[in-house]
């Protein structure tokens, strides 16, 4: 089974900075994918980034990129330049290939300070 | 414009009373799924359908049924048999991108019972 791991409940970062959200995972599939979402207060889960397990790159999407190290199975979120709308809980989530259920990270509630 | 719609945004109901929420996408995705959502906590899934007319128990679905007449259409029941339905309910539905599926959310509904 899957499971995914996420062990910062909060985190604070200054507004202009930089931070990273930490996630690892646990399958023994060797092709599956990755995924960060972004949940604001409003309750929408917003689709951010995707990091297939066979990408050679890691993805970037904007000011979101992810940071894939396969061999310590984590995939954790950077975002840069923190923005006041940047506040929010992030969950990172996985699939295997061909697989048909996703599993959540219990989230991480990120705050950005003026 | 495509996207997952959710109603009501804000449901109330008393105990004992079965209730339904709507969930709709136009977004030509095969598969949908719910989830519920608890306060402080990450997604549990509820159920989940890959094609019209055939879906499959999530990881707590005792208390829900599910109906997968449309494509676009996957309403989620809240039956009286569920102990404790007062929660964030988060509908998706995906499509393959890369080697696995990408979910994508609608904005949730909050039901809040009585």
């Amino acid at each position: 089974a899957q499971k995914i791991t996420q062990t910062q409940p909060g985190m604070f970062v200054q507004e202009k900075e930089a931070v990273t959200l930490d996630c690892t995972y646990d399958t023994s599939d060797q092709s599956y994918g990755l995924f960060w979402y972004k949940q604001p207060s409003s309750g929408e889960m917003i689709f951010l980034i995707y990091q297939g397990s066979y990408d050679e790159q890691n993805a970037t999407e904007g000011r979101y990129s992810l940071n894939f190290q396969k061999a310590r199975k984590s995939a954790n979120l950077v975002i840069s330049a923190s923005q006041l709308g940047d506040s929010a809980m992030y969950f990172c989530a996985m699939i295997s290939l061909g697989g048909n259920q996703f599993y959540f990270g219990t989230g991480t509630s990120l705050t950005v300070i003026p | 414009d495509g996207g997952i719609t959710q109603s009501p945004k804000y449901l109330f109901r008393k105990e004992g009373q079965n209730v339904t929420l709507s969930c709709e996408q136009n977004l030509n995705h095969d598969a949908m799924y719910w989830y519920r959502q608890d306060p402080g906590q990450g997604l549990r899934l509820i159920y989940y359908s890959q094609i019209v007319n055939d879906f499959q128990k999530g990881d707590i679905a005792e208390g829900y049924s599910v109906s997968r007449e449309k494509k676009e259409s996957f309403p989620l029941t809240v039956t009286s048999a569920q102990k404790n339905p007062t929660a964030f309910y988060l509908c998706a539905s995906s499509i393959r991108r890369g080697s696995t599926d990408t979910q994508y959310f609608g904005p949730g509904t909050r039901l809040t019972v009585l």
